[in-house]
């Protein structure tokens, strides 16, 4: 089973609109933690937010917010203001704890492009 | 302050050579990792390094890959008798181990073809 999924290949958004990127998880683990990344077409990863799973609040950095519903294992990114140098790749990724070690798990990405 | 940073930034190899990716990570980060991403594809991890323990090598896809981690610092991914399915960017990632968030962040990866 896929560990995160996020089911939307690619989409379209007005330039100064909303958009909200889907992304759910799966994990019988307690303890973990959901990063978004973004990749532009240079293709370095930049990270953007991070959500712990015992995080009370959503978690919010400067236009990106994390909309964490724990009950569902969903963790959908929220961009508002969309602007155009946000067109890229958004990948959602998961940290488990205990033997599953540090390592990142990643979601297959979804490609965002901003129209003007 | 500096980044990661990998080279050499784009390789190409004839198939079965061997070839080596470098990876510096950020100063004083404790934790090193190695991920692949194929075309179109999210990222796959390949190995771990944290200090001076083992690696976690899980996801190495075969004996062809190995990688080392020289003084805590520099790590070197060598990938031996080149395949085309190993055409891929290859990227390199640290963090500081102090437990909670631990974000890791990421090189500009090498790209990787082997004709």
């Amino acid at each position: 089973a896929q560990k995160i999924t996020q089911t939307q290949p690619g989409m379209f958004v007005q330039e100064k609109e909303a958009v909200t990127l889907d992304c759910t998880y799966d994990t019988s683990d307690p303890s973990y933690g959901l990063f978004w990344y973004k990749q532009p077409s240079s293709g370095e990863m930049i990270f953007l937010i991070y959500q712990g799973s015992y995080d009370q609040q959503n978690a919010t950095e400067g236009r990106y917010s994390l909309n964490f519903q724990k009950a569902r294992k969903s963790a959908n990114l929220v961009i508002s203001a969309s602007q155009l140098g946000d067109s890229a790749m958004y990948f959602c990724a998961m940290r488990e704890g205990g033997a599953a070690g540090n390592k990142l798990t990643f979601g297959g990405g979804t490609r965002v492009l901003v129209k003007p | 302050g500096a980044g990661v940073s990998q080279s050499p930034s784009n390789k190409v190899t004839e198939k079965g050579k061997d070839v080596e990716l470098r990876c510096d990570p950020i100063s004083g980060h404790t934790a090193l990792y190695w991920y692949r991403q194929s075309l179109g594809q999210g990222l796959e991890f390949l190995i771990y390094f944290q200090g001076n323990s083992a690696p976690d090598k899980s996801g190495l896809p075969s004996d062809r890959f190995s990688a080392e981690r020289t003084g805590g610092s520099v790590s070197t991914l060598t990938i031996q008798r080149t395949q085309q399915e190993d055409s891929a960017v290859y990227l390199c990632a640290s963090n500081k181990k102090s437990g909670g968030q631990e974000t890791q962040y990421f090189g500009p990866g090498t790209r990787l073809l082997v004709l």
